[in-house]
C-alpha cells in the first residue's frame, strides 16, 4: 500500500516549456487535490476532483490545468512555465469531500523554473 | 468564507518545555478543524482533527488540540517537547462551500524549533 505517489520528484524547466506532474492513490479515493507550497505562503490549492469525471478550480488555478484520468490518477499540467510556477507541488487524496475526511498527501515534486 | 490564522511564523522551545502551537479560524458554520505536520522533505500527515464530537482532541505523538467557539480558537499543544517534534504545523479549517464540498484552507504554517 503506497498511499498517494507522485511523479517527478524534482524538474527544472525553461520558462515557455511545458510539463506534466502525475500523481497517483491505491487508497480508493474518491478526491484527489493538487496544492503547491511557497515559502510563508503554506498551501494554496490549485485545482481538486471530487469525484472522478469532475475538476474544479482551486485559489490559484492559472497557469494550470488537471486530467482525472481515473479514479487512481490526477495529472497536473502546465502548459507554458513561468518562473512565478517555482514551487512545490503536492498532490492529495481523500474519500470524500464531505466534512471531516482526512487528506493524505503524496511526498511533493519540487519544480525549477529558470 | 473560511480562513485560518497561524500566529507566529516560527516557536523555539527547549527540550522537554511545553508546546503551543497558535490557530485561530473563521468560519461562517461550525467547521472541521486539522493539525496537519510536516516533516523536511515529505508530504503532509494529519496529526489530529475536530468534527464536533469532543472539544478536546488528542492526536499522534502526544499532541493535542481544544476546539473553543467563544475564541474560534484550536491550539495545539504539548506538554514536553521532544527533538523529534521539530516540523513544520499547519491548522486547516473547512466547511460547507455551497455545494457540499467541504475542501480545507491551510494556514500559512508554524514552525517548531526544538533546543537541545
Amino acid at each position: 500500500n503506497a498511499g498517494v505517489t507522485q511523479t517527478p520528484k524534482f524538474q527544472v524547466l525553461k520558462t515557455g516549456q511545458s510539463m506534466t506532474l502525475q500523481c497517483a492513490q491505491d487508497m480508493n479515493h474518491n478526491s484527489m487535490y493538487w496544492y503547491r507550497q511557497d515559502p510563508g505562503m503554506g498551501l494554496r490549492l490549485i485545482y481538486y476532483s471530487a469525484s472522478e469525471g469532475t475538476t474544479d478550480k482551486g485559489e490559484v488555478p492559472n497557469g494550470y490545468n488537471v486530467s482525472r484520468l481515473n479514479k487512481r490518477e490526477f495529472s497536473l499540467r502546465l502548459e507554458s512555465a513561468a518562473p512565478s510556477q517555482t514551487s512545490v507541488y503536492f498532490c492529495a487524496s481523500s474519500a470524500g469531500t464531505s466534512g471531516g475526511n482526512t487528506q493524505y498527501f503524496g511526498p511533493g515534486t519540487r519544480l525549477t523554473v529558470l | 468564507a473560511q480562513s485560518v490564522t497561524q500566529l507566529g511564523s516560527h516557536v523555539s522551545v527547549s527540550e522537554g518545555a511545553l508546546v503551543l502551537l497558535r490557530c485561530n479560524y473563521s468560519s461562517s458554520v461550525p467547521p472541521y478543524l486539522f493539525w496537519y505536520v510536516q516533516y523536511p522533505n515529505q508530504g503532509l500527515q494529519l496529526l489530529l482533527k475536530y468534527t464536533s464530537a469532543a472539544t478536546l482532541v488528542k492526536g499522534i505523538n502526544g499532541f493535542e488540540a481544544e476546539f473553543k467557539k467563544s475564541e474560534t480558537s484550536f491550539h495545539l499543544t504539548k506538554p514536553s517537547a521532544h527533538m523529534s517534534d521539530a516540523a513544520e504545523y499547519f491548522c486547516a479549517v473547512s466547511d460547507d462551500l455551497g455545494r457540499g464540498s467541504y475542501i480545507p484552507t491551510f494556514g500559512r504554517g508554524t514552525s517548531l524549533i526544538v533546543h537541545p
